[in-house]
């Protein structure tokens, strides 16, 4: 079945420092991938998605491109927050697998000013 | 106007007991989900729904029964509770099947 493959946390940065949360997937179709946010006892919110190789989602100054040569949707920022402080999580929805969201295991950011 | 509301927030409980998450959704939304997250925050699909129909039922116990009474609600029962039933569940709504989830804030479930 498909799968989703997050670095592991916890990741720790100062204010201001650049972040990468790797993320690669294996999929039996072509995959949506999306990056979700959960911040403290919330639940999860969308941060950005894409549907299509090369497709590149950004919001809130985040940004991960769909990489289908190998198979990854890194999650990047240039400059952190003390706010951005959650669990990320990578996801994909495969059609050839009843489009149901498959979740990496998350990865917790913590950033200290 | 909360788009995906549940009910209740926390839930503590005697193992053995029966009870019920209801979940509500405002968006207009197809299809529906239950998510588990166990205490490492690792997510898994429970159910889901489309248009009141059972789409995906994973592997999981027959404890678990979900009832979607019309398209905006999506309920989960749980039967004989277990202590490894403690987590946090969390009901979701999409457009349709494959578009991006709207979640809920989530059901802390505890079983003592």
């Amino acid at each position: 079945g498909d799968s989703v493959t997050q670095m592991e946390g916890p990741v720790t940065l100062s204010e201001e420092a650049f972040l990468t949360i790797n993320c690669t997937y294996t999929a039996t179709g072509y995959p949506s991938l999306f990056w979700y946010v959960q911040y403290p006892g919330e639940g999860l919110q969308l941060l950005l998605k894409a549907t299509k190789a090369d497709d590149k989602g950004s919001n809130k100054g985040f940004e991960a491109t769909y990489r289908k040569e190998t198979t990854s949707f890194h999650l990047e920022k240039g400059s952190v927050q003390v706010s951005d402080s959650a669990v990320y999580f990578c996801a994909l929805s495969d059609s050839s697998e009843g489009n149901k969201l498959v979740f990496g295991a998350g990865t917790i950011l913590r950033v200290k000013s | 106007d909360t788009a995906v509301s549940q009910t209740p927030k926390y839930l503590v409980t005697q193992m053995g007991n029966d009870k019920s998450i209801k979940c509500e959704q405002n968006l207009g939304h197809d299809t529906m989900y239950w998510y588990k997250q166990d205490s490492k925050k690792f997510l898994k699909i429970m159910f889901s729904y489309n248009n009141k129909e059972l789409i995906i039922n994973e592997t999981v116990p027959n404890r678990f029964s979900p009832k979607s009474p019309d398209k905006a609600h999506l309920n989960l029962h749980i039967n004989s509770l277990e202590l490894g039933d403690s987590a946090v569940y969390f009901c979701a709504s999409s457009p349709r099947q494959g578009r991006e989830a709207f979640f809920g804030q989530g059901t802390r479930l505890t079983v003592v």
